[in-house]
């Protein structure tokens, strides 16, 4: 079926660097998400993004944090200055619409922070 | 605060057996999904039911909602070792726009 893929898997930075993660959605979706899962609790929404534009966010998602996908490339989440409570597994995620759309999921992007 | 909750919190079932996840909401919803997560991968859907429809099958797979007391349950016949993964209930609110509220899952394990 159709894939979303994050690169990287794992990033270990330390606290107060810049870190980008980077996502490939599904080729025709038109509509992007990311999503925040620390260990052992329930996947957070931070934002979503159509047409060049974020359409929502979360209170999850903090002044740091940045989202973009210049000229249909990937579809990246910026985080500068990181902090120790950035460490998550951050999931990345397309649909072709809204609204009770089936949204597909890569696998995540591991991020600790130090 | 948590919009969704499943329950139990974890479960282990022979292979073969039946096996039913169940969970709760707190607000209205237009739409409800059953998500599985296994191990180092990303959830993927499994069924999707609207608010109003009462159950939906997927296979092996069949889910039931019902608006009055804010529960679904997703029940999985026949289970299968490659069964084995977190199951999550997750809301969809209004138009949404793609924001899901997910419970914090329950854990199966289908034994050999």
């Amino acid at each position: 079926g159709p894939k979303v893929l994050q690169i990287p898997s794992h990033q270990i930075i330390d606290m107060g660097q810049m870190v980008t993660l980077n996502c490939d959605p599904v080729s025709n979706h038109l509509y992007f998400y990311w999503y925040k899962q620390i260990l052992g609790q329930q996947m957070e929404f931070l934002v979503n993004f159509y047409n060049g534009k974020v359409m929502e966010k979360s209170k999850l998602f903090k002044d740091q944090f940045s989202v973009e996908r210049p000229d249909g490339s990937y579809f990246t989440l910026k985080i500068q200055p990181t902090a120790l409570e950035d460490s998550a597994v951050y999931f990345c995620a397309s649909s072709l619409g809204v609204s009770n759309e089936r949204l597909f999921f890569g696998h995540g992007t591991k991020l600790s922070v130090l | 605060s948590q919009l969704a909750e499943e329950n139990p919190w974890a479960l282990s079932v022979h292979e073969g057996e039946s096996v039913t996840v169940n969970c709760s909401y707190k607000t209205s919803i237009t739409a409800l999904q059953w998500y599985r997560q296994k191990s180092g991968e990303g959830p993927a859907q499994l069924i999707l039911i609207r608010s109003n429809e009462r159950e939906k099958r997927n296979g092996r797979l069949r889910a039931t909602l019902d608006t009055s007391s804010q529960s679904s349950s997703l029940s999985i016949t026949a289970t299968r070792c490659e069964d084995t993964a977190v199951y999550f209930c997750a809301t969809v609110r209004g138009s949404a726009l793609g924001r899901l509220h997910f419970g914090a899952g329950t854990q199966l394990i289908v034994i050999p």
